[in-house]
Formats: C-alpha cells, structure tokens, sequence
C-alpha cells in the first residue's frame, strides 16, 4: 500500500518552454502532497507543499510563477516549470501524506534535462 | 529552522561488518525521524519511521534509535551486504515538513 507514482519519469525541453509533471497517490487519498528537487550529490529541498482545493505554500526562495503547482484532487497533484531554463534541470520528487502519523510517501522521481 | 547533519558523508566496508550512520538535528520539537534509502538515478525508499514518542525502531538487520534530547538518530545494519550500497537519507519530521539530511553513502565491498 501507500504508493505514490509519477509521470513522466524523465523529460528533455527545450529552453523556454513548459513542462508538466503529475504525482498520484494510487491507494490512498492524500491530505498533503510535497514538491522536492534535488541536485546532483546533494539533499532533498522542500519547494512547496500542497493541500487539495488551496493554494501552495511556497518555500522561501522558490519563484511561485516558475514553479506552478495544482492539487486539484485528494490524488493528483501537478508541477508545471514554466519557461524552463538550463538551471532549472534537476530531478523532482514528489510524496504524499495523510494527515497522522504524518509519514510522507515518496514518488519515483522525474529527471527533468532543459537544453 | 531546522538543520539535519549526516556524518560520516561517506563510508566504505567490507562485506559483513555492521553499519552505524548517524544524524543530528537542532530542534527536537519533532513528531517523527524517518530513514530512507536512495540508489543513484532513483526515488527514496522509505526504511524505518520513528515515532517521537517511541525510542527506536527494527526491521530486519536494521535497527534505529532516537533520542531527542540529544537531537541524535543512529541508523544500524548489520552484517552488511553488497546489495546495502547506497546513500541513506535521514529527515526530521516538525509539524509536517521533513528537513533531510545531506545524506550518508555506502559502499559494501564484496
């Protein structure tokens, strides 16, 4: 149980343009759901957290018009890097949580490449 | 704000000596300690969950402790195997964001 997925699991985009990346949560309805990015060799960074129906809460530092994030469902929630740049590629993580013992659940990962 | 600290950043063994990974946070305000585990390329594999109110946690050959007190959680495996290579992530979990580590990497030598 708890399965979180996400799609795609790797993306190149070229400079300027859009890219979508949806995170599930297959077996459960998911009170929040977490956005992390993650460069090479390093650690896990919080971008923003989601609640289903409300506005991401955004970390300090992260662009909310760049990194566009919907939680239009209990099991879906969408990041969107609007007008990608080289800097932006990294691999994105999502999870997903229920409300207690509050244990976040981890998606695979996408690689996103911007060239 | 919270600040984890993974040490060693990397260790090397040989194949069926016991592990000890250690990490530290400065906030012992947390509800939970979690350690995943992470292959190159991959997603995190959720290992063990700690509780605030419980002291440790077992699955298998590994074991983790937690003191908050102290701010300390120490991750055992024992009688390591190549297939343990990886790096190890551990998080603090305050209200309900977790602060990860840097990470500590494994290698087991066959």
């Amino acid at each position: 149980g708890a399965v979180v997925s996400q799609h795609p699991s790797w993306v190149i985009c070229k400079s300027g343009t859009s890219v979508k990346i949806e995170c599930r949560s297959l077996d459960f309805q998911a009170t929040t759901m977490f956005w992390y990015r993650q460069f090479p060799k390093q650690s896990l960074m919080l971008m923003a957290t989601s609640n289903e129906g409300s506005k991401a809460t955004y970390e300090q530092g992260v662009e909310k018009d760049k990194f566009l994030i919907n939680h239009a469902s209990l099991t879906l929630s969408t990041l969107t890097v609007t007008s990608a740049h080289p800097e932006d590629s990294s691999f994105y993580i999502c999870s997903a949580s229920v409300a207690q013992p509050y244990e976040q659940y981890f998606g695979p990962g996408t690689r996103l490449t911007v060239t | 704000k919270q600040e984890v600290t993974q040490i060693p950043a990397a260790l090397s063994v040989p194949e069926g000596e016991n592990l000890v990974l250690n990490c530290s946070f400065t906030d012992s305000a947390i509800y939970n300690l979690q350690w995943f585990r992470q292959d190159p390329g991959k997603g995190l594999t959720s290992l063990l969950l700690i509780q605030s109110s419980q002291r440790e946690q077992t699955s298998g050959r590994l074991n983790a402790s937690l003191d908050k007190s102290s701010g300390r959680s120490t991750l055992y495996i024992a009688a390591s195997q190549p297939g343990d290579s990886a790096t190890y992530l551990c998080a603090a979990g305050d209200d309900y964001k977790l602060s990860f580590g840097a990470g500590t990497t494994v290698t087991v030598r066959a």
